[in-house]
């Protein structure tokens, strides 16, 4: 079967840097995507991959490796306005996309 | 522009009743999709479009019926409403950047049945 794997939930502290990660096993693959998700709102965009290697965008950069079916989305700067979950969803070979159950991130002061 | 634009927000239906989620958007986009959220799940995809006058199931389609007649509107229907349709209904439409189809998303419609 597909499957997409994050953490459920973590904690970071404002100002500092986290690393939230995707491990991904699907029939295929045609891109990568980060997702945000503030609590009781739609997804948002942030980023998609589909090349290995480091996207960056502001205080956000996504990495991919294929050949390792894993990806990460880092956050630096953390502000609290980045409290929300996340969400990492993986196209598959049928241009599908498989989702994630999205990691929760708390920021506290 | 608005988006995509869902209706209602909120509903509560008893089992066994009808009702139909409204999606429109006016970003004239192709591409239109069905999810539903459930706690400590990914998104699954319920029915997708597209095109107007084309339309397909996903993941998880039995429950439901779409239509699209126009470019701008893409109804969910729920018939015979059980309890396990109890979720968060998100619409969505894309765009193609960098060979990439980005979704955008409606504001989400939460329906209860009891």
């Amino acid at each position: 079967g597909q499957n997409i794997d994050q953490p459920t939930e973590m904690t970071a502290t404002e100002g500092a840097i986290v690393q939230i990660n995707c491990t991904y096993q699907t029939s295929g693959f045609n891109g990568l995507f980060w997702y945000q998700q503030h609590a009781g709102e739609a997804p948002t965009f942030l980023s998609y991959n589909v090349l290995d290697g480091l996207e960056e965008k502001g205080r956000f950069s996504s990495f991919l490796s294929r050949s390792k079916g894993y990806s990460y989305l880092l956050l630096k700067e953390l502000q609290m306005k980045d409290s929300a979950s996340y969400l990492c969803a993986v196209m598959d070979s049928n241009y599908q996309l498989i989702w994630g159950a999205g990691t929760k991130l708390i920021i506290k002061p | 522009n608005a988006g995509v634009t869902q209706t209602p927000k909120f509903r509560i239906l008893k089992i066994g009743q009808s009702m139909t989620l409204q999606c429109t958007q006016d970003m004239n986009h192709n591409y239109m999709y069905w999810y539903r959220q459930d706690p400590g799940m990914g998104l699954k995809l319920i029915y997708y479009s597209v095109g107007a006058g084309i339309t397909d199931k996903g993941e998880v389609p039995n429950g439901y019926n779409v239509s699209r007649s126009t470019t701008e509107d893409f109804p969910l229907r729920l018939e015979l409403a059980a309890p396990s349709q109890t979720s968060v209904y998100f619409c969505a439409s894309s765009y193609e950047l960098a060979g990439a189809n980005v979704l955008t998303f409606g504001a989400g419609s939460r329906l209860t049945v009891l």
